[in-house]
């Protein structure tokens, strides 16, 4: 198995730019996906796959990837967007799923 | 409308047993594999298990292996987990998710609203 690496904790103005990474060897291999968590909520997929959103996931979140590093992006951070996100990808033997640990993002 | 519903939790004892249920809805069930993910309180998201479309592949996380077996029947519309030998630490929200493909894309784009099971003495 593998783990993916998330910052625990990142906070934007709100209005602002930011990007939530999450660093791991099996994201060499493959995409990652990212998850949105509100509190006493089940898990939203926003990001899948290279860059694709679900719909009715808003144009301002957007993924990207770089070697072993996948990257969500909120541009213009908006007060709902304030959530504990998720990354995850399969691991190096393809048949298995990890999780990042996840990061709490603040809007302010 | 995709719908993932799950039961079955509840508190049980160390060394125990409980099964989860999963009702499926909304699309063709046995188009797309299924996973269980669980969340301790507090914790983050834990991959459990997955079982493919057909339900002849099956894999399980570390934690959990020997212990628990996923199974669904597609007649049914249903995923279950079968969840043995119980542990302190396999207190969690089990939520089952479904997956974008047949086999694991690992892309979870539906997902239930939980079952708590909690493991106490």
């Amino acid at each position: 198995s593998s783990e993916l690496t998330q910052d625990p904790a990142v906070s934007v103005a709100l209005g602002q730019t930011v990007r939530i990474t999450c660093q791991g060897d099996s994201l060499r291999n493959y995409y990652a996906s990212w998850y949105q968590q509100k509190p006493g909520q089940a898990p939203v997929l926003v990001i899948y796959g290279k860059n694709n959103r679900p719909l009715g996931i808003p144009d301002r979140f957007s993924g990207s990837s770089s070697g072993n590093t996948a990257s969500l992006t909120i541009t213009g951070a908006q007060a709902e967007d304030e959530a504990d996100y998720y990354c995850n990808s399969r691991d190096s033997s393809g048949n298995h799923v990890v999780f990042g640990g996840g990061t709490k993002l603040t809007v302010l | 409308e995709v719908q993932l519903v799950e039961s079955g939790g509840g508190v049980v004892q160390p060394g125990g047993s409980l099964r989860l249920s999963c009702a499926a809805s909304g699309f063709t069930f046995d188009d797309y594999a299924m996973h269980w993910v669980r969340q301790a309180p507090g914790k983050g998201l834990e991959w459990v298990s997955l079982i493919s479309g057909d339900g002849g592949s099956t894999y399980y996380a570390d934690s959990v292996k020997g212990r628990f077996t996923i199974s669904r029947d597609n007649s049914k519309n249903s995923l279950y987990l079968q969840m043995n030998s119980l542990r302190t630490e396999d207190t969690a929200l089990y939520y089952c998710a479904k997956d974008r493909g047949t086999g694991t894309t690992g892309y979870f784009d539906y997902w239930g609203q939980g079952t708590l099971v909690t493991v106490s003495s």
